[in-house]
């Protein structure tokens, strides 16, 4: 069985930059044939897809944070890692990583996903 | 802001039958990309109930159904329960956003 686990900063001071880190258990990231998300839900709100990264390393963003993103990921150690720079209040939420099969286009559906961790950024 | 708009709420008695409708646009559902559907509770992960249109992962009671026509998708949830109750969110891909996974706005289901 599949297992992804979040990890990170759960406190970041405004302009700082955020850090999480999504451990794969039960699966090898670079068997590839997926793509690799994060996905946020800011508190009171929907979720929204960051971006995702494949098992070659190559990223691929919402054009809404892409200046301010990257996403990465680390074969070795069996995980996928997301920074965001110059964060402000808005980017406080619970953020989410998860895998989707790949298709024809990316991110496909979310068949897998860790339980999140809530990121707050206040001073 | 999410370019597929879901109610915000919809609501129905155990064994009632209720639906969700996910209304997008010609970049995304109306450009013929597929339609996803998740169940989330507060404080969990969310869980994929539809995939592709109408497909359900293993272990989904077929109580759970999708359908989408054109620009638009539906979840109908039959025989509702209590344990039904919960947030309910629609995803696809859009292209006019140089390819970008969309959700929904998300639909709050209550039980009466």
């Amino acid at each position: 069985q599949l297992q992804l686990q979040e990890s990170g900063s759960g406190l970041v001071k405004p302009s700082q930059t955020l850090s999480l880190t999504c451990a794969v258990s039960g699966g090898s990231i670079s068997s590839g044939g997926y793509s690799w998300s994060w996905i946020r839900q800011p508190p009171g709100k929907g979720l929204e897809w960051i971006g995702y990264v494949y098992h070659s390393g190559s990223a691929f963003y919402n054009p809404s944070l892409r200046s301010r993103l990257t996403i990465s990921v680390d074969r070795s150690k069996n995980q996928f890692s997301l920074e965001l720079n110059s964060v402000t209040a808005a980017d406080t939420g619970v953020y989410y990583c998860a895998r989707a099969p790949s298709g024809y286009y990316d991110p496909y559906y979310f068949d897998y996903w860790g339980q999140g961790t809530l990121v707050t950024v206040s001073s | 802001q999410s370019v597929l708009t879901q109610p915000p709420s919809v609501s129905g008695a155990p064994g009632q039958r209720v639906t969700i409708s996910c209304t997008g646009s010609s970049s995304n559902l109306g450009a013929g990309y597929d339609v996803h559907w998740y169940q989330h509770l507060p404080g969990t992960a969310p869980k994929l109930l539809i995939y592709g249109n109408t497909n359900r992962p293993s272990g989904v009671p077929d109580r759970f159904s999708g359908s989408r026509s054109g620009t638009s998708a539906s979840l109908a949830i039959t025989g509702l329960q209590a344990e039904d109750e919960a947030d309910y969110y629609c995803q696809s891909y859009d292209s006019s956003l140089s390819g970008s996974g969309v959700f929904g706005t998300g639909t709050k289901v209550t039980v009466l």
